[in-house]
């Protein structure tokens, strides 16, 4: 059974700097083309895709939050980690982290996703 | 950057066919996906690589994409098919787009 779960802090304050982990099970991360991938969801707003780390260690991000975020692996732990610097309340949203292949064009697993909420 | 619009809402009425579109420069050439989401809950994978339907999904569901539009139709729709609806591409091997979502509203 395939499933993926996010978890960090509920709340962060602005400028902090945010780290979710998505703890996976049912497959390997080091699996060949197995790539997992962050999505976010402001309250109400549409799904925003924001990195995403292939088994190769391939990498890749938002082109208009790049410079705030970095995603890296832990296969032993089965764990795929985000960090987003200089936290705003835009940031304000639901993060989700989705399981992909690469070459497949869509996710067919997602976790529950993770509230994380920045005060004004 | 690549965008993929969608209209914001659709209405259908119980047992009759819901089409929702999907629109991108050249979309045709890349694989369209579509999820479904209910308030609270996470996106559900529909629809993959235009027209293939996930196990567990309804007969009911079909997908096409040409040209700039990818579309989801729903045939027969049902209340329980109530829900937001988002198009996802991928802009190039290393990115991917989301559509804004369209509110499908079963009236």
């Amino acid at each position: 059974q395939v499933t993926l779960k996010e978890s960090g802090p509920v709340l962060v304050k602005p400028t902090e700097t945010l780290t979710l982990t998505c703890t996976v099970s049912g497959f390997s991360l080091s699996n060949a083309r197995m790539g997992l991938s962050w999505i976010r969801q402001p309250p109400g707003k549409a799904l925003e895709w924001l990195a995403h780390i292939f088994s190769s260690d391939e990498k890749s991000y938002s082109t208009s939050l790049k410079s705030r975020l970095n995603i890296s692996k832990d296969t032993s732990k089965s764990q795929v980690v985000l960090t987003m610097t200089n936290m705003d309340p835009v940031d304000t949203a639901t993060y989700y982290c989705a399981r992909t292949t690469a070459g497949s064009g869509y996710y067919d697993y997602w976790g529950q996703g993770t509230l994380v909420t920045v005060p004004s | 950057s690549y965008e993929l619009t969608q209209p914001p809402s659709v209405s259908v009425s119980p047992g009759q066919t819901a089409s929702i579109t999907c629109s991108g420069d050249k979309l045709g050439d890349k694989y369209a996906c579509w999820y479904q989401q209910k308030p609270g809950q996470s996106p559900l994978l529909v629809m993959y690589q235009d027209s293939k339907r996930p196990s567990g999904i309804s007969e009911r569901f079909s997908g096409s994409n040409s040209g700039n539009t990818a579309t989801l139709t729903i045939s027969g729709t049902q209340a329980m098919d109530e829900a937001d609806y988002y198009c996802q591409a991928w802009d190039s091997s290393t990115t991917v787009v989301f559509g804004g979502g369209t509110k499908l509203t079963v009236v």
